[in-house]
């Protein structure tokens, strides 16, 4: 059963500052991972997906990055700024044996609190 | 603008009731799907639909149930079987089901129990 892990679970920083988020997950036979932004009482916003065949993908001052034989992806962001405060989440799309063809599992977020 | 809208964004159920939580996609995907999302949780996937007519169950399908007649549209219904149904209910979409697509999401709507 695949399962994901986001560490830190909060983080908070000072404006400016470069930082980086954890995502781990224990079955490598992924299809791609996905990572998602979340504000308070709002839907996912879908950042950056990476494909397995990735190793990386860029938007602006977000970069991720993807290391499926151990099983972690980091999102790097630069320069963080006080938008930038909101829940990440990483999500990875792998088989499933249970009745769908593919299944996305969700890790449990890192809230990231930007202080100006 | 293409997106999902999901409504209402705020619901209120009393004991015994069932209600339903409704979701639209004008992004002609197809593929649909509904997650609940409790604090500190992640995303637990409840019911998917590759196509229209068809659905399947997720991890968490008791005491739901959805149904996809248009492809536009794939309502959630949390009958009074579902005994804990307080959290934030989150519709997605996607161009079809097969890997390297990404998800859409609508922007939520959250249940509470009177």
């Amino acid at each position: 059963k695949q399962e994901v892990t986001q560490i830190p679970a909060a983080l908070s920083v000072p404006e400016g500052e470069n930082l980086v988020l954890n995502c781990s997950f224990t079955d490598s036979a992924i299809y791609n991972l996905q990572w998602f932004r979340q504000d308070p009482g709002k839907g996912l916003t879908s950042l950056l997906l990476i494909q397995s065949s990735q190793r990386e993908q860029t938007s602006g001052r977000l970069n991720a990055s993807l290391d499926k034989s151990s099983g972690r992806s980091t999102l790097y962001i630069a320069a963080s700024q006080p938008g930038d405060s909101a829940t990440y989440l990483c999500a990875v799309l792998s088989p499933n044996s249970g009745g769908s063809n593919y299944k996305l599992t969700f890790g449990k977020g890192t809230l990231l609190t930007v202080n100006p | 603008d293409g997106g999902i809208t999901q409504s209402p964004k705020y619901l209120f159920r009393k004991e015994g009731q069932n209600v339903t939580l409704s979701c639209e996609q004008n992004l002609n995907h197809d593929a649909m799907y509904w997650y609940r999302q409790d604090p500190g949780q992640g995303l637990r996937l409840i019911y998917y639909s590759q196509i229209v007519n068809d659905f399947q169950k997720g991890d968490i399908a008791e005491g739901y149930s959805v149904s996809r007649e248009k492809k536009e549209s794939f309502p959630l219904t949390v009958t009074s079987a579902q005994k804990n149904p307080t959290a934030f209910y989150l519709c997605a979409s996607s161009i079809y089901i097969r890997g390297g697509q990404p998800q859409h999401f609508g922007d939520g709507t959250r249940l509470s129990i009177l």
